[in-house]
Protein backbone atom coordinates (compact mmCIF):
# COMPACT_ATOMS: atom_id res chain seq x y z
CA UNK A 1 0.00 0.00 0.00
CA UNK A 2 1.16 3.39 -0.58
CA UNK A 3 2.20 5.11 2.54
CA UNK A 4 1.00 8.89 2.87
CA UNK A 5 2.93 11.22 5.24
CA UNK A 6 2.16 14.50 6.25
CA UNK A 7 3.84 17.41 8.31
CA UNK A 8 3.95 18.60 10.63
CA UNK A 9 1.02 16.89 12.69
CA UNK A 10 -0.26 20.29 13.92
CA UNK A 11 0.78 23.82 13.82
CA UNK A 12 -0.82 26.49 15.51
CA UNK A 13 -1.79 29.87 13.69
CA UNK A 14 -3.38 33.30 13.79
CA UNK A 15 -6.97 34.52 11.49
CA UNK A 16 -4.87 36.28 8.61
CA UNK A 17 -2.06 34.38 8.90
CA UNK A 18 -1.03 31.85 5.58
CA UNK A 19 -0.34 28.12 6.42
CA UNK A 20 1.26 25.82 4.59
CA UNK A 21 1.23 22.12 5.12
CA UNK A 22 3.17 19.09 3.66
CA UNK A 23 1.93 15.72 2.22
CA UNK A 24 4.36 12.73 0.87
CA UNK A 25 3.34 9.64 -1.19
CA UNK A 26 5.66 6.77 -0.55
CA UNK A 27 5.68 6.15 -3.84
CA UNK A 28 5.02 8.17 -7.38
CA UNK A 29 0.79 9.04 -7.93
CA UNK A 30 1.38 11.40 -10.40
CA UNK A 31 -1.47 13.89 -9.52
CA UNK A 32 -4.08 11.68 -8.15
CA UNK A 33 -3.98 13.47 -4.82
CA UNK A 34 -7.14 15.24 -3.05
CA UNK A 35 -7.55 17.38 0.26
CA UNK A 36 -9.95 17.01 3.04
CA UNK A 37 -10.94 19.12 5.44
CA UNK A 38 -12.30 18.46 8.92
CA UNK A 39 -13.87 20.51 11.61
CA UNK A 40 -14.24 18.70 14.77
CA UNK A 41 -17.27 16.63 15.23
CA UNK A 42 -17.85 16.77 11.62
CA UNK A 43 -17.41 14.60 8.51
CA UNK A 44 -14.72 15.85 6.12
CA UNK A 45 -15.21 17.96 3.34
CA UNK A 46 -13.48 17.69 -0.12
CA UNK A 47 -11.57 20.48 -0.84
CA UNK A 48 -8.93 19.77 -3.59
CA UNK A 49 -8.37 17.29 -6.39
CA UNK A 50 -6.35 16.39 -8.83
CA UNK A 51 -3.62 18.16 -6.27
CA UNK A 52 -4.43 21.32 -7.53
CA UNK A 53 -8.37 21.87 -8.48
CA UNK A 54 -10.79 23.42 -6.28
CA UNK A 55 -13.73 21.75 -5.70
CA UNK A 56 -17.11 23.97 -6.34
CA UNK A 57 -17.93 26.08 -3.80
CA UNK A 58 -14.70 26.17 -2.09
CA UNK A 59 -12.97 29.25 -1.27
CA UNK A 60 -10.06 30.25 -3.50
CA UNK A 61 -7.87 31.13 -0.13
CA UNK A 62 -7.14 27.42 -0.52
CA UNK A 63 -4.79 26.04 -3.16
CA UNK A 64 -2.61 23.00 -3.49
CA UNK A 65 0.41 22.46 -5.31
CA UNK A 66 2.81 19.55 -6.18
CA UNK A 67 2.77 15.88 -8.53
CA UNK A 68 4.72 12.76 -8.27
CA UNK A 69 5.24 11.96 -4.46
CA UNK A 70 5.30 15.85 -3.17
CA UNK A 71 2.35 17.80 -2.63
CA UNK A 72 1.06 21.10 -0.45
CA UNK A 73 -2.04 22.61 0.50
CA UNK A 74 -1.53 26.78 1.49
CA UNK A 75 -4.55 28.60 3.18
CA UNK A 76 -3.75 31.80 2.67
CA UNK A 77 -5.53 34.88 4.48
CA UNK A 78 -6.97 31.79 7.36
CA UNK A 79 -10.47 32.40 8.63
CA UNK A 80 -12.13 31.35 12.25
CA UNK A 81 -13.91 28.90 9.55
CA UNK A 82 -10.30 27.36 8.71
CA UNK A 83 -9.29 25.60 11.93
CA UNK A 84 -9.64 21.93 12.34
CA UNK A 85 -7.82 18.74 10.70
CA UNK A 86 -6.29 18.27 6.68
CA UNK A 87 -6.44 15.25 5.31
CA UNK A 88 -4.72 13.86 2.11
CA UNK A 89 -5.22 10.87 0.18
CA UNK A 90 -3.92 9.18 -2.87
CA UNK A 91 -6.48 7.79 -5.29
CA UNK A 92 -4.24 6.51 -7.56
CA UNK A 93 -3.35 3.05 -6.94
CA UNK A 94 -5.53 0.63 -4.94
CA UNK A 95 -5.94 0.68 -2.08
CA UNK A 96 -6.91 4.47 -1.75
CA UNK A 97 -5.04 5.85 1.63
CA UNK A 98 -4.98 8.87 3.68
CA UNK A 99 -2.39 10.73 5.72
CA UNK A 100 -2.41 11.37 9.42
CA UNK A 101 -3.22 14.39 9.60
CA UNK A 102 -2.46 17.66 10.10
CA UNK A 103 -4.39 19.77 12.97
CA UNK A 104 -4.61 23.66 12.43
CA UNK A 105 -5.15 24.90 15.86
CA UNK A 106 -5.73 28.90 17.31
CA UNK A 107 -2.52 30.51 18.22
CA UNK B 1 -27.71 19.11 -3.15
CA UNK B 2 -25.99 16.09 -2.67
CA UNK B 3 -27.49 14.76 0.62
CA UNK B 4 -26.27 11.18 1.79
CA UNK B 5 -27.72 9.98 5.40
CA UNK B 6 -25.96 6.72 7.07
CA UNK B 7 -28.25 4.67 9.32
CA UNK B 8 -27.69 0.87 10.94
CA UNK B 9 -24.76 1.67 13.09
CA UNK B 10 -25.01 0.99 17.13
CA UNK B 11 -23.24 -1.65 19.59
CA UNK B 12 -22.69 -5.08 18.32
CA UNK B 13 -20.51 -8.20 20.10
CA UNK B 14 -17.09 -9.74 18.84
CA UNK B 15 -18.10 -12.08 15.76
CA UNK B 16 -21.81 -10.65 15.22
CA UNK B 17 -23.28 -8.76 11.78
CA UNK B 18 -24.84 -5.39 11.41
CA UNK B 19 -25.97 -4.25 7.93
CA UNK B 20 -25.41 -0.14 7.26
CA UNK B 21 -27.43 1.64 4.57
CA UNK B 22 -27.27 5.12 3.55
CA UNK B 23 -29.80 7.13 1.63
CA UNK B 24 -28.78 9.11 -1.39
CA UNK B 25 -30.33 12.61 -2.63
CA UNK B 26 -29.78 15.80 -4.73
CA UNK B 27 -27.59 13.74 -7.75
CA UNK B 28 -28.29 11.20 -10.49
CA UNK B 29 -27.50 8.13 -7.96
CA UNK B 30 -26.77 5.37 -11.24
CA UNK B 31 -24.52 7.49 -12.33
CA UNK B 32 -21.55 7.55 -9.80
CA UNK B 33 -19.33 4.93 -7.82
CA UNK B 34 -20.45 4.99 -4.42
CA UNK B 35 -18.11 3.96 -1.39
CA UNK B 36 -17.82 3.60 2.63
CA UNK B 37 -14.46 4.89 4.52
CA UNK B 38 -14.43 4.53 8.31
CA UNK B 39 -12.43 6.39 10.96
CA UNK B 40 -11.23 5.52 13.91
CA UNK B 41 -9.27 7.96 16.63
CA UNK B 42 -6.23 5.73 15.98
CA UNK B 43 -6.11 4.51 12.58
CA UNK B 44 -7.55 7.71 11.09
CA UNK B 45 -9.30 7.52 7.72
CA UNK B 46 -9.56 4.05 5.88
CA UNK B 47 -11.12 3.68 2.52
CA UNK B 48 -13.26 0.73 3.03
CA UNK B 49 -15.06 -0.39 -0.13
CA UNK B 50 -16.61 1.10 -3.16
CA UNK B 51 -19.04 -0.54 -5.80
CA UNK B 52 -19.98 0.66 -9.27
CA UNK B 53 -22.77 2.52 -10.81
CA UNK B 54 -24.37 -1.02 -11.68
CA UNK B 55 -23.35 -2.99 -8.56
CA UNK B 56 -20.84 -5.47 -11.00
CA UNK B 57 -17.75 -3.99 -9.56
CA UNK B 58 -17.02 -3.80 -6.11
CA UNK B 59 -13.03 -3.51 -4.40
CA UNK B 60 -12.76 -3.74 -0.61
CA UNK B 61 -9.13 -2.96 1.29
CA UNK B 62 -7.83 -6.10 2.71
CA UNK B 63 -8.73 -5.99 6.12
CA UNK B 64 -12.21 -6.29 5.05
CA UNK B 65 -12.60 -8.58 2.15
CA UNK B 66 -13.98 -12.00 2.50
CA UNK B 67 -16.31 -10.22 5.96
CA UNK B 68 -17.76 -7.09 3.89
CA UNK B 69 -19.86 -6.79 1.64
CA UNK B 70 -21.09 -3.33 -0.42
CA UNK B 71 -24.40 -3.35 -2.28
CA UNK B 72 -26.66 -0.74 -3.79
CA UNK B 73 -30.49 -0.50 -4.76
CA UNK B 74 -30.30 2.42 -7.50
CA UNK B 75 -34.65 1.68 -7.46
CA UNK B 76 -34.05 3.42 -4.14
CA UNK B 77 -31.07 5.28 -4.62
CA UNK B 78 -29.16 3.65 -1.58
CA UNK B 79 -26.06 1.97 -0.58
CA UNK B 80 -26.00 -0.75 1.75
CA UNK B 81 -22.42 -2.27 3.70
CA UNK B 82 -23.38 -5.64 5.23
CA UNK B 83 -20.92 -6.52 7.65
CA UNK B 84 -19.83 -9.71 9.36
CA UNK B 85 -17.56 -11.56 11.53
CA UNK B 86 -17.01 -8.40 12.96
CA UNK B 87 -13.94 -7.38 15.21
CA UNK B 88 -13.22 -4.95 17.77
CA UNK B 89 -10.96 -3.01 15.47
CA UNK B 90 -13.93 -2.48 13.16
CA UNK B 91 -15.00 0.06 15.76
CA UNK B 92 -15.41 3.24 13.90
CA UNK B 93 -17.39 6.10 12.37
CA UNK B 94 -18.72 4.87 8.95
CA UNK B 95 -18.94 7.23 6.29
CA UNK B 96 -20.92 6.59 3.21
CA UNK B 97 -19.35 8.88 0.33
CA UNK B 98 -20.09 9.34 -3.25
CA UNK B 99 -17.31 8.99 -5.73
CA UNK B 100 -17.20 9.95 -9.70
CA UNK B 101 -18.11 8.72 -12.41
CA UNK B 102 -15.00 7.48 -13.51
CA UNK B 103 -12.46 8.23 -10.75
CA UNK B 104 -13.32 5.73 -7.76
CA UNK B 105 -11.70 5.37 -4.24
CA UNK B 106 -12.24 9.59 -4.31
CA UNK B 107 -14.95 11.14 -1.85
CA UNK B 108 -16.43 14.14 -3.50
CA UNK B 109 -19.07 14.40 -0.98
CA UNK B 110 -19.69 12.73 2.74
CA UNK B 111 -22.42 11.49 4.65
CA UNK B 112 -22.75 12.91 8.61
CA UNK B 113 -21.15 9.38 9.59
CA UNK B 114 -22.16 6.81 12.00
CA UNK B 115 -21.06 5.22 14.76
CA UNK B 116 -20.48 0.86 14.81
CA UNK B 117 -19.45 -0.67 17.87
CA UNK B 118 -17.92 -3.86 18.49
CA UNK B 119 -17.45 -5.20 21.88
CA UNK B 120 -18.53 -7.23 24.65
Amino acid sequence: DIQMTQSPSSLSASVGDRVTMACRASQNITNYLAWFQQRPGKAPKSLILAASTLQSGVSSRFSGSGSGTDFTLTISNLQPEDFGTYYCQQYDNYPATFGQGTRVEVK
Amino acid sequence: EVQLEESGGGLVQPGGSLRLSCAASGFSFNNYWMGWVRQTPGKGLEWVASISQDGTDQLYVDSVRGRFTISRDNARNSVYLQMHSLRAEDTAVYYCVREGRATIMLAYHWGRGILVTVAS
